[in-house]
């Protein structure tokens, strides 16, 4: 099992510039997330899925969108890049059957807009 | 709105000193608190969920314990390995989603 598996590692984007996150899961979970974290802070919650064809926003949505076509992936988009997009994002999966569920994380997206 | 607030922000210890980190948080109904590891350049690392108060648990030098307003990760006799930054969220009732506190950053000088 790979887990969590996200490309790119590393990305510099001029403003304006959209591009697109990709997090694939081999866990067979049915939650998916995206979080950013910015120096010194905690993960805010960006978009989450509880299914293929199922998404929802989180606490900062603004400039992101999501989909999920399958149980596996679920790509970030971000259109018209902004400086205060720079941050690290995780995208994270779990089973969701119920109950607290452990939530598992990718290495992370390092993206900086310029 | 779940809150979580994690202190203090960075932690210097010497090898083998020992010393607890602590989250305290507000949540409508808690289903579960988390508590990751995160080292530089790499994702969170699960480490334990605790879901009653007075539960404990325990991996290695590290233990985990709950109150109904606040939990503790006690590290013993730490070890330079144990250098990193410690989360600790939240999960309520009401969701799926997580409530991070933004993390004591440890390190351990031998």
């Amino acid at each position: 099992n790979a887990g969590v598996t996200q490309t790119p590692k590393f990305r510099i984007l001029k403003i304006g510039q959209s591009m697109t996150l990709q997090c694939t899961q081999d866990m067979n979970h049915n939650y998916m997330y995206w979080y950013r974290q910015d120096p010194g802070m905690g993960l805010k919650l960006i978009y989450y899925s509880v299914g293929a064809g199922i998404t929802d926003k989180g606490e900062v949505p603004n400039g992101y969108n999501v989909s999920r076509s399958t149980t596996e992936d679920f790509p970030l988009r971000l259109e018209l890049a902004a400086p205060s997009q720079t941050s690290v994002y995780f995208c994270a999966s779990s089973y969701g059957a119920g109950g607290s569920e452990t939530q598992y994380f990718g290495p992370g997206t390092r993206l900086l807009v310029l | 709105e779940d809150q979580v607030t994690q202190s203090p922000e960075a932690l210097r210890l010497q090898e083998g000193e020992s010393s607890s980190l602590n989250c305290s948080y507000t949540v409508s109904g808690l289903r579960g608190l988390f508590w990751y590891r995160q080292d530089p350049g790499k994702g969170p690392e699960f480490l334990f969920t605790l879901y009653s108060a007075g539960e404990e648990k325990e991996k290695e030098r590290l233990k985990a314990t709950l109150t109904k307003k606040e939990s503790f990760l006690h590290i013993t006799a730490p070890k330079p390995e144990d250098s990193a930054t410690y989360l600790c969220a939240v999960q309520a009732t009401s969701g799926s989603r997580l409530t991070f506190g933004e993390g004591t950053q440890l390190t351990v000088n031998p």
